[in-house]
C-alpha cells in the first residue's frame, strides 16, 4: 500500500542512452512533482502536473521530458544521458497545487548513475 | 527571490543529548513552514508542518518546531536524540504568491556521536 512508488530504484546506463522513470501515487492527490537532488543533497524541482496539466517547468534541458497519462501517474523520460544526469530522482505528490495543508508525500527516489 | 537558509551544513551531537536545527526563511508573510527527513537511501518524511495558530507544533519521533515571526525561524528541537535520528534534515518553506510551489533549504546532515 505504498503512497508514491518510483520505479526502478537503481538505474546505471551509458552515455547517449534513453530511459524512463515511472511514478504511481494511490493518495487521491491532484498534483504531482519531480525533483533533483544532486550529490550534495541539493533539492531542485524539475516539473509538477496537476492533474495531467504541466504548470511548473523549470529550467531543465529539454532532453528531459515528463509525461502524465493521468493524474495518479508521473513518468519522467530522459534522452541522450549524461554523466552530468547522475543523481536521486524523487517523485512527489501534493493534494493541489493551491495547497499546501498536507505538505508533499515523496517516493523512496531512484538513483540514476550515468557511466 | 523568496529564500530558505539553513546555516549549519552538518551538526554533530552525542547520542542522548539535546538538539536544535535552525531554519530561517527570506520572506515577511505568514509562510507554510514543514521539517522533512531523509534517511540514508531513503526518500522524504514529513516530521511536521505549521500553518497557523500555535507556534510551537509537535512532530512525529518527538521532534518539534517553533515559529518565531520577529525572527523569521522555524527551528527544529528534539530534547533527547537516538543513533536512529542520524539522517538529513531538510527544512522547506511554501508561500501564496509564489503558488504554493515549497522552496527548500540545503539540508543539514545530524551525525550522532555513541
Amino acid at each position: 500500500d505504498t503512497a508514491v512508488s518510483q520505479t526502478p530504484k537503481y538505474l546505471v546506463t551509458q552515455m547517449g542512452n534513453d530511459k524512463s522513470i515511472k511514478c504511481e501515487q494511490n493518495l487521491g492527490h491532484d498534483t504531482m512533482y519531480w525533483y533533483k537532488q544532486d550529490s550534495k543533497k541539493f533539492l531542485k524541482i524539475m516539473f509538477s502536473y496537476n492533474n495531467k496539466e504541466l504548470i511548473i517547468n523549470e529550467t531543465v534541458p529539454n532532453r528531459f521530458s515528463p509525461k502524465s497519462p493521468d493524474k495518479a501517474h508521473l513518468n519522467l523520460h530522459i534522452n541522450s544521458l549524461e554523466l552530468g544526469d547522475s543523481a536521486v530522482y524523487f517523485c512527489a505528490s501534493s493534494q493541489d497545487s493551491l495547497s499546501l495543508s498536507l505538505g508533499y508525500t515523496f517516493g523512496s527516489g531512484t538513483r540514476l548513475t550515468v557511466v | 527571490a523568496q529564500s530558505v537558509t539553513q546555516p549549519d551544513i552538518h551538526i554533530t551531537v552525542s547520542e542522548g543529548a539535546s538538539l536544535e536545527l535552525r531554519c530561517n526563511y527570506s520572506y515577511g508573510a505568514t509562510p507554510y513552514l514543514f521539517w522533512y527527513v531523509q534517511s540514508p537511501g531513503q526518500g522524504l518524511q514529513l516530521l511536521l508542518k505549521y500553518f497557523s495558530g500555535d507556534t510551537l507544533v509537535q512532530g512525529i519521533k518527538g521532534f518539534e518546531a517553533e515559529f518565531k515571526r520577529s525572527q523569521s525561524s522555524f527551528n527544529l528541537r528534539k530534547p533527547s536524540v537516538h543513533w536512529s535520528d542520524a539522517a538529513e534534515y531538510f527544512c522547506a518553506v511554501g508561500f501564496m504568491d509564489s503558488n504554493y510551489q515549497l522552496i527548500w533549504g540545503a539540508g543539514t546532515k545530524l551525525i550522532i556521536k555513541p
